[in-house]
């Protein structure tokens, strides 16, 4: 399953929302679709599981959505530490697969 | 608290094989609560999965790297390793070993990765 990651790169100020788009290739049930955080120099860390679940000790500005090939991961007010690529990632069918990626930068 | 930590050689030649190890501390490998994953990200691109062992089940390969890639379980040192054949530039890449507990679909625990740089 190929994830498509839109937009690229995510210009905004912080106080702003940010809506980040996963599309899949095929029907992906939404309890294996997570999103991911990854910083410069780090490991990724898991934001959502079962695409709309928030992992524990992720604050409740970060939401996810989306079913069946499009899902959608949001900032609700974007705060200084969340400037950062996401990835979405499936585990409906092997091999496991990512998306390219969306970076989130300051404007 | 449960911490993976990758291990090996950061420089390897082209045509060789790449060998990772990836210790497991605060938690048994045997337990069978977890599935066991290597990953890479070469710079400045995405995540690639590239395959996951369990105990006493036979590991599960990312087809694209199949034929080159074992990842086994090493039970008495909670340890679990990556080998990778035939190694090129384009498998230049930092390696993350995570675990996914069963059931449960997303990785929720990652080493810090290790940079490995296939060059002669």
């Amino acid at each position: 399953i190929v994830l498509t990651q839109s937009p690229g790169t995510l210009s905004l100020s912080p106080g702003e929302r940010a809506t980040l788009s996963c599309r899949a290739s095929q029907s992906v049930s939404s309890n294996y679709l997570a999103w991911y955080q990854q910083k410069p120099g780090q490991a990724p860390r898991l934001i959502i599981y079962g695409s709309s679940s928030r992992a524990t000790g992720i604050p409740d500005r970060f939401s996810g959505t989306g079913s069946v090939t499009d899902f959608t991961l949001t900032i609700s007010r974007l705060e200084p530490e969340d400037f950062a690529v996401y990835y979405c990632q499936q585990f409906g069918s092997s091999p496991w697969t990512f998306g390219q990626g969306t970076k989130v930068e300051i404007k | 608290q449960v911490q993976l930590q990758e291990s090996g050689p950061g420089l390897v030649k082209p045509s060789q094989t790449l060998s990772l190890t990836c210790t497991v501390s605060g938690d048994s490998i045997s337990s069978g609560s977890y599935y066991w994953s290597w990953l890479r990200q070469p710079a400045g691109k995405g995540l690639e999965w590239i395959g996951r062992s369990y105990i006493n089940v036979s590991p599960n390969y990312n087809p694209s790297l199949k034929s080159r890639v074992t990842i086994s379980l090493d039970t008495s040192k909670d340890q679990f390793s990556l080998n990778m054949t035939s190694v090129t530039a384009a498998d230049t890449a930092v390696y993350y070993c995570a675990r996914r507990q069963r059931w449960k679909w997303y990785f929720d625990l990652w080493g810090r990765g290790i940079l490995v740089t296939v060059s002669s």
